[in-house]
């Protein structure tokens, strides 16, 4: 079967940095994603990788290792308004996207 | 950017009651379009993807003729939750990109509708 796994919940500091990790197991792959989803509002789009290595974004920079079946978020200079559940998502082989069950992330102050 | 618009944003009706929700692509076609639906503190749970032209494919476990999917145009799917009851209470989403199909392109979110069965 297809399985996409992150912890379930996170904690971190106002200002520190935090790593969301990601293993995936799927159908082929088309691509990985990280969606932001505040409480009470659809997902917005992060990140997309698809070849192996990092990309940046401002704050937020995802990783991926297809080999491996791994990827991370990395959020930097953290914010109250990063308090949110983080998605990671995968495209298979039929370009379907297979969810993962979201990692909520308390940022304290 | 891709713009996905979802109305209504919330709406609570009688048990036994249809609900009617639509979701247009604003600034692209979309032969594909995508419902989901979450529950409180659980994650997205995709119930059925909408074809233009032809009939939704709907995931195990979701009921066909209780939630109705009319995709009939290339811009607008609709959602109708049938004989709604209370357990049907849920925060519904609908999603659409560009050329799903095409690895890169990002899945665009409707705002969601929050619908409550009293």
């Amino acid at each position: 079967g297809q399985n996409i796994d992150q912890p379930t919940e996170m904690t971190a500091t106002e200002g520190a940095i935090v790593q969301i990790n990601c293993t995936y197991q799927t159908s082929g792959f088309n691509g990985l994603f990280w969606y932001q989803q505040h409480a009470g509002e659809a997902p917005t789009f992060l990140s997309y990788n698809v070849l192996d290595g990092l990309e940046e974004k401002g704050r937020f920079s995802s990783f991926l290792s297809r080999s491996k079946g791994y990827s991370y978020l990395l959020l930097k200079e953290l914010q109250m308004k990063d308090s949110a559940s983080y998605l990671c998502a995968v495209k298979d082989s039929n370009y379907q996207l297979i969810w993962g069950a979201g990692t909520k992330l308390i940022i304290k102050p | 950017g891709a713009v996905v618009s979802q109305h209504p944003s919330w709406v609570i009706c009688k048990s036994g009651t249809s609900v009617k929700i639509e979701c247009r692509s604003l600034d692209f076609q979309a032969t594909t379009m995508f419902w989901y639906r979450q529950f409180p503190k659980q994650s997205l749970m995709l119930m059925a993807t909408s074809n233009e032209g032809s009939k939704a494919t709907y995931e195990q476990g979701v009921e066909k003729d209780k939630f109705l999917i009319n995709h009939a145009s290339l811009t607008l799917s609709t959602l109708t939750v049938t004989s709604a009851h209370p357990e049907d209470s849920s925060f519904y989403i609908c999603s659409a990109s560009p050329h799903f199909e095409s690895g890169a392109n990002v899945l665009t979110f409707g705002a969601g509708s929050r619908l409550t069965v009293l």
